[in-house]
């Protein structure tokens, strides 16, 4: 079954320490994203991917990093978590059913202590 | 201010009932409406999209678009418990935004039987 997966589902770790969130598709789709999304606030882009080797931040700064070696695969990575990262983030991508046509992950929540 | 406001609720409604929900927004550059659910611990999914003013129905879904108020609503009719959930809606200019959407913060919906 084509879709999107996400892990962890829930982190928890210290102050300082690298994380990287794992996001991979099922459907081919070329263009993938990252959307940030905290308690009752709107989810805002903070990456996105039109294909392999190509990356660009978002609307909202963030100090994670992504990658897109691979067209299934596009990790987020923070160098040194700080409790201000904490938040879900949600991992997306669409494809040939047009630019409204986000599918996303079930997120991860990552909590810095 | 935001560039799209939602009502964040939590709106219950007796099953059978019509949920309406609606969103403004600023940015008069806005060509593309949608409206997605987010069932708890689970990443946002389509439920549908306009493109500039109009109606659109789908299934007990309908969608409704008013650019020269800067208004979008969406009706579910004959409401089911399956129903509760968080309806983000979320909106894009016609060109070099694909994928890029700006959200609402949602509205929790909780249809009682």
């Amino acid at each position: 079954e084509a879709d999107i997966y996400q892990t962890p589902r829930y982190l928890v770790i210290g102050t300082g320490k690298k994380i990287t969130l794992e996001c991979s598709q099922t459907m081919g789709h070329d263009k993938m994203y990252w959307y940030q999304q905290d308690p009752g606030m709107e989810l805002h882009l903070i990456h996105y991917s039109y294909g392999v080797n190509s990356t660009e931040k978002g609307d909202l700064s963030s100090e994670s990093t992504v990658s897109r070696i691979r067209t299934e695969h596009f990790p987020l990575t923070l160098e040194s978590a700080r409790p201000s990262h904490t938040s879900q983030y949600l991992c997306a991508s669409s494809g040939l059913s047009g630019a409204n046509v986000l599918t996303f992950g079930a997120g991860s929540r990552l909590t810095v202590l | 201010q935001k560039e799209v406001e939602q009502d964040p609720g939590p709106l219950s409604v007796p099953e059978g009932a019509i949920v309406s929900l609606n969103c403004t927004y600023s940015n008069s550059a806005f060509q593309y409406f949608m409206w997605y659910r987010q069932y708890s611990r689970k990443g946002p999914e389509l439920l549908m999209y306009t493109y500039s003013s109009g109606n659109k129905e789908d299934g007990r879904f309908t969608a409704q678009v008013d650019k020269s108020s800067k208004y979008i609503s969406l009706f579910i009719r004959d409401s089911q418990p399956s129903d509760s959930a968080t309806y983000l809606c979320a909106m894009r200019p016609g060109t070099d935004s694909w994928g890029k959407l700006q959200f609402g913060a949602g509205t929790q919906v909780v249809v009682t039987p």
